[in-house]
């Protein structure tokens, strides 16, 4: 079966680490860009890292930026995401997704996504 | 706020068609890059629904559809059923952000 299943959400102090997991089976992992969305309650989704096949190039949006770090093992089928200096707006369900499109990687879109893990961040 | 403009909802009896749009500028739609569209139940895992403007995956039914003209996408969504009810996203590149961005999400309502 092709399938994403994201781990290592829970409740963090503001200012603590995370490190979430995305394991991947039924395709050939190491052949996809990998995409992290968030979704904060009540509010749409949002994108905010990206990974190319060969973890040559890593993208993040602005409002995560030098507090997460997007990664991957490509013998282990798997991404991950480590998450610094939480802040209470990260507080969110986190889904891992795999890219897909063969227009380059500005034009990618996501054709398989995980159910997702959630991240609260509160004191 | 987000880049691409979508209405926060919109509403259909079953059987009537619904549009909904997503409006970009220069530096993502208009710029060229592709358009996709997502379903997403709440609690569930989203789902890709129209990939490159128009296209539909495998086992998507041929009830929705998409367009795009210029800076501007629509998903359309004929003969409504109850079970179309859901978030709906689209989803381009913008190069002045150099991000990948969704719209602000539509939730359709079948009455």
């Amino acid at each position: 079966e092709v399938r994403l299943a994201e781990s290592g959400g829970g409740l963090v102090k503001p200012g603590g680490s995370l490190r979430l997991s995305c394991a991947a089976s039924g395709f050939t992992f190491g052949s996809h860009g990998m995409v992290w969305v968030r979704q904060a309650p009540g509010k749409g989704l949002e994108w905010i890292s990206s990974i190319t096949t060969r973890s040559n190039s890593k993208y993040y949006a602005d409002s995560v930026k030098g507090r997460f770090t997007i990664s991957r093992d490509n013998t282990k089928n798997s991404l991950f995401l480590q998450m610094n200096s939480l802040r209470v707006e990260d507080t969110a369900k986190y889904y891992c997704a795999r890219a897909a499109g063969s227009n380059g990687f500005f034009y990618i879109y996501l054709d398989l996504w995980g159910e997702g893990t959630t991240v609260t961040v509160s004191s | 706020q987000s880049v691409l403009t979508q209405p926060p909802s919109v509403s259909g009896a079953p059987g009537q068609r619904v549009t909904i749009s997503c409006i970009g500028s220069s530096s993502n739609i208009g710029a060229d890059f592709d358009v996709h569209w997502y379903q997403h139940f709440p609690g569930t895992a989203p789902k890709l629904l129209i990939y490159v403007d128009r296209n539909r995956p495998s086992g998507v039914p041929d009830r929705f559809s998409a367009s795009r003209s210029g800076s501007s996408a629509s998903l359309a969504i004929t003969g409504l059923q109850a079970e179309d009810e859901a978030d709906y996203y689209c989803q381009s590149y913008d190069s002045s952000l150099s991000s990948w961005v969704f719209g602000g999400g539509t939730k359709l309502t079948v009455l």
